[in-house]
């Protein structure tokens, strides 16, 4: 059976430092990654995704993730947090043949002034 | 409208009302989903509907019905529900194509349940 499990519940960083969400997956075959962020009230957006090739993958809003298939891990990176991202965080995977993604519990991330 | 919308975005029921959530996707895709968002629960898979035929159901009671009459609209009925169903109900769509799919979200109905 597939698993995701985000370590973290909740992380708080200051305005302007670095950011790592931790992401470890279980998952039989081939997996396709995903993060979403949730702003409260609302649905989840689509950050990034990763179905093969470059293990360090661009997102938007200037996030990336490095798939490391050795350490089953797909950490979520931002060089310098803003405000703005102040939201919950989803790590999921997927594969071929099954339509459902599975999603972490989330992380919930505070930002400092 | 683009991307995907449901309405209505917040809903609140007595346990002996019958109500009806709406999901609509623009993306032309021909893949839809329900999930379920509990407080401090991951999210869970309720309905997936591929090509309009439901491939699949993950043990979801009785008291939801969905039903998905074209590619671009999904349902969901309720009815009898119970107050432990008060929930963020999120609809997704995607594109069937060899397995590298990606969900879109459309922005959820919240649900109380009194």
């Amino acid at each position: 059976a597939q698993s995701v499990t985000q370590p973290d519940i909740h992380i708080t960083v200051s305005e302007g430092a670095s950011l790592e969400l931790r992401c470890n997956y279980s998952y039989g075959a081939t997996p396709y990654l995903f993060w979403y962020v949730q702003s409260p009230g609302q649905g989840l957006q689509l950050l990034l995704k990763y179905f093969s090739g470059d293990t360090l993958v661009q997102g938007i809003k200037g996030f990336e993730a490095e798939f490391k298939r050795s350490q089953s891990s797909f950490n979520l990176r931002k060089p310098s947090v803003h405000w703005s991202d102040a939201a919950e965080y989803f790590c999921a995977v997927g594969g071929t043949g099954r339509r459902a993604l599975t999603f972490g519990s989330g992380t919930r991330l505070q930002v400092q002034p | 409208e683009t991307g995907v919308t449901q309405t209505p975005r917040h809903l609140v029921m007595g346990m002996t009302n019958k109500k009806s959530l709406k999901c609509e996707q623009h993306l032309g895709h021909n893949a839809m989903y329900w999930y379920k968002q509990s407080a401090k629960k991951p999210l869970e898979l309720m309905f997936v509907y591929s090509l309009e035929e439901r491939v699949e159901n993950n043990s979801v009671p009785s008291r939801f019905s969905p039903e998905c009459p074209n590619s671009s609209h999904l349902f969901l009925h309720l009815h009898t529900l119970q107050p432990e169903d008060s929930a963020l109900y999120l609809c997704a769509s995607s594109q069937v194509s060899g397995g590298q799919e990606t969900q879109y979200f459309g922005p959820g109905t919240r649900l109380l349940v009194l």
